[in-house]
């Protein structure tokens, strides 16, 4: 059975630095083929992807969050962290993890998808 | 960035109702197009992966279609564990983006 679920502090002041780990059951982050990515959604607006990392450590991050964002994985330990720096309001937001598939189909062209998500973590940047 | 837009924003329907929700994307993403449920309190689901592969364990009355810009989910038959959120995904290049979402209502 897969799972994957989003842990960290439900309160944030502002300029401080969130940390957020995934721990990840049923599958290897060192799977060919894998990865996890971050998703967060504010309060009754869209989802926002925030970057992913690989099985081969290749990672991704959304332009405009680049500068504030690392995402590290610990294989050994089943966990995926996010770090955002220099935390706003703004940030205040339901933080998702999800696994990323690569997907072959018949016409051997393949494709990537949130195939499996943990339920969330809400976080609240407030002083 | 590739624009990901969805209509209607919300709607209102009934159990046993057709309900079609649309995609547009800024530029073409050839079939490069996720849907995904989301509901309070639980893990979001996918529905759909590219443009009209239905996830596994994902009831039939879901189907997806479209290619290059313009996409569409429609749910045939409306049950009461469907009301929820629903979002479109491009896969196409990075970063990734989300629609705007559509609620589906009551």
């Amino acid at each position: 059975q897969i799972t994957l679920k989003e842990s960290g502090p439900p309160l944030v002041k502002p300029t401080q630095t969130l940390t957020l780990t995934c721990t990840v059951s049923g599958f290897s982050l060192g799977t060919i083929g894998v990865g996890v990515g971050w998703i967060r959604q504010p309060p009754g607006k869209a989802l926002e992807w925030l970057g992913a990392i690989y099985w081969d450590d290749d990672k991704q991050y959304t332009p405009s969050l680049k500068n504030r964002l690392t995402i590290t994985k610990d294989t050994s330990k089943n966990h995926v962290v996010l770090t955002m720096t220099n935390m706003d309001p703004v940030d205040t937001a339901t933080y998702y993890c999800a696994r990323r598939l690569r997907v072959w189909t018949v016409s051997r062209n393949s494709y990537w998808n949130f195939d499996f998500w943990g339920r969330g973590t809400l976080v609240t940047v407030t002083s | 960035d590739i624009q990901m837009t969805q209509s209607p924003s919300s709607l209102s329907a009934s159990v046993g109702d057709r309900v079609t929700i649309t995609c547009r994307a800024s530029q073409s993403i050839s079939t490069y197009l996720n849907w995904y449920q989301v509901q309070p309190g639980k893990a979001p689901k996918v529905l759909i992966y590219a443009a009209s592969i239905l996830q596994s364990g994902v009831p039939s009355r879901f189907t997806g279609s479209g290619s290059g810009t313009d996409f569409t989910l429609t749910i045939s038959s409306l049950q009461p564990e469907d009301f929820a959120t629903y979002f479109c995904q491009q896969s196409d290049r990075t970063p990734l983006t989300f629609g705007g979402g559509t609620k589906v209502e009551i």
